[in-house]
């Protein structure tokens, strides 16, 4: 595709349930890259995957959060038992590789959730 | 751990002003620094990107410089218009080296609203 598409684009979910947001990276984009955006803040890391390796997770706020990218594509970030302080835009990014050449991200348009 | 801060929160300017946009980081073991751009709703759209053995990078009416040494860089816009009216981010990459954090750190934003 001509870039990084996300969706759904909003979403919103009662306190409780559990929700999957989805992100297809460029074609041929090795390096993917979860961010959480709360209103008013910058984007701060969730995770990170090269290929279908998951090599950084350390930003996940909590066990809720699970991201996978089982065929090195399309990846998912799934929420459980949303709380009310999930509510923000998750933007998603990727990058054709992870060296120095090759290491500019694009980002996606982003899922707005809204946990109420 | 990287902290970025970016002054002033808010600016409001009337049309045909230049304005200069802060953006200030601790850890000054950066790879490059990138200033985006995102409107309300939409994702983050890169607007220049500064390696760091360079001082400057210049897209028509926008110039960025970066002082690598005093962790510092400004956003310099040329008559403004109304449509530059957004909010502004800078985000730093951390230097490469074998398994290093390739995230990049984001500050909280400044909103510009250009006055017709």
């Amino acid at each position: 595709g001509a870039g990084v598409s996300q969706s759904p684009r909003y979403k919103v979910a009662k306190r409780g349930q559990d929700v999957a947001l989805r992100c297809d990276p460029i074609s041929g984009h090795v390096s993917l890259f979860w961010y959480q955006q709360a209103l008013g803040q910058g984007p701060e890391f969730l995770t990170y995957f090269q290929n279908e390796a998951q090599l950084d997770k350390s930003g996940l706020p909590s066990d809720r959060f699970f991201a996978e990218r089982p065929e090195g594509s399309v990846s998912t970030l799934k929420i459980q038992r949303t709380q009310q302080e999930d509510s923000a835009v998750y933007l998603c990014a990727s990058s054709l590789g992870w060296s120095e050449s090759s290491y500019e991200q694009y980002f996606g348009p982003g899922t707005r959730l809204t946990v109420t | 751990k990287q902290e970025v801060t970016q002054i002033p929160a808010a600016l409001s300017v009337p049309e045909g002003e230049n304005l200069v946009l802060n953006c200030s980081f601790t850890d000054s073991a950066i790879y490059n620094l990138q200033w985006f751009r995102q409107d309300p709703g939409k994702g983050l759209t890169s607007l220049l990107l500064i390696q760091s053995s360079q001082r400057e990078q210049t897209s028509g009416r926008l110039n960025a410089s970066l002082d690598k040494s005093s962790g510092r860089s400004t956003l310099y816009i040329a008559a403004s218009q109304p449509g530059d009216s957004a909010t502004y981010l800078c985000a730093v990459r951390p230097e490469f080296s074998s398994g290093s954090a390739r995230q990049l750190t984001f500050g909280s934003g400044t909103q510009l609203t250009v006055l017709p």
